[in-house]
């Protein structure tokens, strides 16, 4: 079975700090990782992915995530937080073993940068 | 080119109506599927289909039917609504390539059944 877990239901970040969303994963093969972001009202909007090669991926508006297999986690971070960052970020796994075609997503984690 | 649509954005049923939920996308992909989204729940899989004619339970399958009869659209089916339906259901597409393995949203559909 594949699972995923978002630690944190809220992250709290001042305007031009550093962010950190963290997010663990299980699965019995090889993951495929993603990041989704969600606005208010909003269906959620793809921000990057992790399939096969570079542990460090680079994705939309500036984030980037790395893929640490030992810890079996994917972070997702940016260097310098806006506030229109601010929405719900939501890390989902697929086992690349599985033969499925489902995707399992994490309970999500609100980000709010403080102006 | 419109992306994934949704029809309709919101709705109000009784328990025990029935509505039928449509998804529609003009990107040419194989799969499609049926999200529900609640409060700390995350989105959970509700059936999904990869080919016209083609359709698979999720995670969360009881009390819905969905049906694939063309490859743009997908129709997500209530038979008889429950409180416990109320939700937010998202419909999503991709195409087949595991490089390409990437979700495309609609808008979502708020449900509330009373």
């Amino acid at each position: 079975a594949q699972s995923v877990a978002q630690p944190e239901d809220q992250v709290n970040v001042a305007e031009g700090n550093p962010l950190t969303v963290k997010c663990t994963y299980s699965v019995s093969g090889n993951p495929y990782l993603f990041w989704y972001v969600q606005y208010p009202n909003r269906g959620l909007q793809f921000l990057l992915k992790y399939i096969t090669g570079d542990n460090l991926v680079k994705g939309s508006y500036g984030f980037e995530a790395e893929f640490n297999k030992s810890q079996t986690s994917f972070h997702l971070k940016k260097p310098s937080a806006l506030v229109s960052d601010s929405a719900l970020y939501f890390c989902a796994v697929r086992d690349s073993g599985a033969g499925s075609y489902q995707l399992t997503f994490g309970k999500g984690t609100k980000l709010s940068v403080i102006p | 080119n419109a992306g994934v649509t949704q029809t309709p954005k919101f709705r109000v049923l009784k328990t025990g109506q029935s509505m039928t939920l449509l998804c529609a996308q003009d990107m040419n992909h194989e799969y499609m599927y049926w999200y529900r989204q609640d409060p700390g729940m995350g989105l959970r899989l509700i059936h999904y289909s990869v080919g016209e004619g083609t359709t698979a339970k999720g995670e969360v399958p009881d009390g819905y039917n969905v049906s694939r009869l063309k490859k743009q659209n997908f129709l997500l089916g209530l038979e008889s609504a429950a409180p416990s339906q109320t939700s937010v259901y998202f419909c999503a597409s991709s195409y087949e390539r595991v490089e390409e393995e990437t979700q495309y949203f609609g808008p979502g559909t708020r449900l509330l059944v009373l």
